[in-house]
């Protein structure tokens, strides 16, 4: 199993909002930042949030990420049927030396 | 903008190797440090390897440690990863990604490849 902990699936309906967790440890979310990704179908991963709450260029701010303790949180407002993807959490675990993912959450919209 | 384009994947016999490379473009490629992150089919993303701007540090997922390494040329703006002993459950889409740092604490993946498919399998 994952170093980081993710739901396997979440849903909502169009319109609505939606969170998915991502728990860890002191050796990695506890001391270091966290990214998500967003794994559209059949595509590569792309970077959703960097640095715990970053968006990069061209992402929408209905895209949010925070960070507490040992877990973050993505959140994604105004669902739309074409954020139905594959979302990952990562970041880098000091006790392990190397980069950890979580094991995937799968959006669907309903 | 930047690219990253993969290749050298392709079908291989357990305990045989493989070369896997990374052509960067558009962007100044010794400044970043590089990742290779699989995945395997249906299934969740796994990192792989990680090297520092420069090659002078170097990190391995515990599962290949010792049967892959991961190397740069800066001079031609190529990652590579030599895979050798290849087993069943290294099956997966390589993908070659930049990190937003130089070295130090990586930040994370701000940049993927497409990917190149290695399926071992006898």
């Amino acid at each position: 199993q994952s170093v980081l902990t993710q739901p396997p699936s979440v849903s909502a309906a169009p319109g609505q909002k939606v969170s998915i967790s991502c728990s860890g440890s002191s050796s990695n979310i506890g001391s270091n930042f966290v990214s998500w990704y967003q794994q559209l179908p059949g595509t590569a991963p792309k970077l959703l949030i960097s640095d715990n709450n970053k968006r990069p260029s061209g992402i929408p701010d209905r895209f949010s990420g925070s960070k507490s303790g040992t877990s973050a949180t993505l959140g994604i407002t105004g669902l739309q049927t074409g954020d139905e993807a594959d979302y990952y959490c990562g970041t880098w675990d000091g006790s392990l030396s190397g980069w950890v993912f979580g094991g995937g959450t799968k959006l669907t919209v309903l | 903008q930047v690219q990253l384009v993969e290749s050298g994947g392709g079908v291989v016999q357990p305990g045989r190797s493989l070369r896997l490379s990374c052509a960067a473009s558009g962007f100044t490629f010794s400044t970043y440090a590089m990742h290779w992150v699989r995945q395997a089919p249906g299934k969740g993303l796994e990192w792989v390897a990680l090297i520092s701007h420069d090659g002078g540090y170097k990190y391995y997922a515990d599962s290949v440690k010792g049967r892959f390494t991961i190397s740069r040329d800066n001079s031609k703006n190529t990652l590579s990863l030599q895979m050798n002993n290849l087993r069943v459950e290294d099956t997966a889409i390589y993908y070659c990604t930049r990190d937003r740092a130089a070295a130090g604490i990586p930040l994370g993946n701000d940049y993927w490849g497409q990917g190149t498919l290695v399926t071992v399998s006898s």
